[in-house]
């Protein structure tokens, strides 16, 4: 069945870099689109950024250079980076399948910035 | 960027009545409308896609309605386990957005 899970650390210092990995099951990274959607704490739902089935990118220009999505067919995973984190980037981060709607989501990491 | 409005933020309701929650989008987004509930703790969960499309495992009481840039999702016979969040989504125009959330508890 279909699987999404992110693996990543829950507190990160004030300008340090984050790094999360979603590892997928039951379909291919070649075949469906894999999006990343962050949500701070009591909040709404905001986009990321995309990683797309035949390896192409985009990012939410609210990030502008701060974030790197890659991914790595052969271990099923795709890649969130994000670099100069602020307080406000406290959020619980999902990647889910993106199929225009989002049909999968991952159980999200709850990624707390400490100053 | 397509902006969403959702209406209404909160909302009370008892045990078997009728919801419904809006969504107003700031530009004509073609019906490439999604509704997700959330429960607290979780991972938000798709109910409805291209607008009136149920997703898999969806009780029918759960329905999506709209066109052009207004959409609402109705809730018939409300149940105490629809007690959560509801966000709607576009994916008409990059950047996908999302409404704000309706936060749904009962009376």
């Amino acid at each position: 069945q279909v699987q999404l899970k992110e693996t990543g650390p829950d507190l990160v210092q004030l300008t340090q870099t984050l790094s999360i990995t979603c590892t997928v099951s039951g379909f291919s990274l070649t075949t469906y689109n894999v999006h990343w959607v962050r949500q701070p704490p009591g909040k709404g739902l905001e986009w990321m950024g995309a990683m797309w089935n035949g390896g192409g990118t985009d990012y939410n220009s609210a990030f502008k250079s701060r974030l790197s999505i890659s991914r790595d067919t052969s271990k099923s995973q795709v890649f969130l980076k994000m670099n100069s984190l602020q307080t406000d980037d406290t959020a619980k981060y999902f990647c889910a399948r993106h199929m225009g709607y989002f049909d999968y989501w991952g159980q999200g990491v709850m990624v707390t910035v400490s100053s | 960027d397509i902006q969403m409005t959702q209406s209404p933020a909160s909302l009370s309701a008892s045990l078997g009545e009728t919801v419904t929650i809006e969504c107003r989008a700031s530009e004509d987004i073609y019906s490439n409308l999604a509704w997700y509930q959330q429960k607290p703790g979780n991972s938000p969960q798709l109910l409805i896609y291209d607008a009136n499309s149920l997703a898999d495992g969806v009780p029918s009481r759960f329905s999506g309605s709209g066109s052009g840039t207004q959409y609402s999702l109705k809730i018939n016979s409300l149940q105490s386990e629809d007690v959560a969040s509801y966000f709607c989504q576009q994916y008409n125009n990059y950047p996908d957005t999302f409404g704000a959330g309706t936060k749904l508890e009962l009376k």
